[in-house]
């Protein structure tokens, strides 16, 4: 089966501190990417698509290597209410289901 | 933004009890519409697809004749858990598609707990 390969975690750090999660996918031919944001008991929310070139939403960066099958996503000046699991989520084509990574544990502390 | 909603968001129920779990789309017509299921420290993980007015599309080892799937209309699509047994206890949550390459928009989930 196609998967999605992310560390679990948990990741511990300070407000303030830089965190990277990364990610791989199994299917070469996947087409669009993202990182999914899931709070404790809740559905998950859209944080960013990702592109080849990367791309930043203040203080997010996310990159895609096609070549290594491989996503990362960047975060710097941890927040307390970035506590919350990162999903590395995978699309093989526009309008078919999205293939979800187990997820990466962040908590950041005061 | 667009809003899915889900109904209900818990149901606590007795083991060969069957569950229906509504999905709707408040603002826009979804003409796709996915179930997904997601265990306790694990995925989402895909259960079926729905298309308005066709049979749904089920992943490799769901039950069709268990989780049986009406997607009806196109703001309206149903799961229903037949004969729930507590393996079937987890977090069910529908996503809808409003055109092909559009963002698709999670509902907030149904938390099913089969005792």
């Amino acid at each position: 089966r196609k998967e999605v390969e992310q560390d679990p975690g948990p990741f511990n750090v300070p407000e303030g501190a830089t965190v990277a999660f990364n990610c791989t996918y199994s299917n070469s031919a996947s087409q669009s990417f993202f990182w999914y944001r899931q709070d404790c008991r809740k559905e998950p929310k859209l944080l960013m698509s990702v592109y080849s070139s990367g791309n930043e939403d203040g203080r997010f960066t996310a990159q895609l290597n096609r070549a290594s099958q491989y996503i990362s996503l960047l975060i710097r000046d941890s927040k307390l209410s970035d506590s919350a699991t990162y999903l590395c989520v995978v699309q093989d084509q526009a309008g078919t289901a999205l293939i979800f990574g187990k997820g990466t544990t962040l908590s950041v502390s005061s | 933004g667009a809003v899915v909603s889900q109904h209900p968001s818990w149901v606590i129920c007795k083991s060969g009890t069957s569950v229906k779990i509504e999905c709707r789309s408040l603002d826009f017509q979804a003409t796709t519409m996915f179930w997904y299921r997601q265990f306790p420290k694990q995925s989402l993980m895909l259960m079926a697809t729905s298309n308005e007015g066709s049979k749904a599309t089920y992943e490799q080892g769901v039950e069709k004749d268990k989780f049986l799937i009406n997607h009806a209309s196109l703001t309206l699509s149903t799961l229903t858990v037949t004969s729930a047994h507590p393996e079937d206890s987890s977090f069910y949550i529908c996503s809808a598609l409003g055109s092909v390459g559009e963002t698709q928009y999670f509902g907030p989930g149904t938390r099913l707990l089969v005792l």
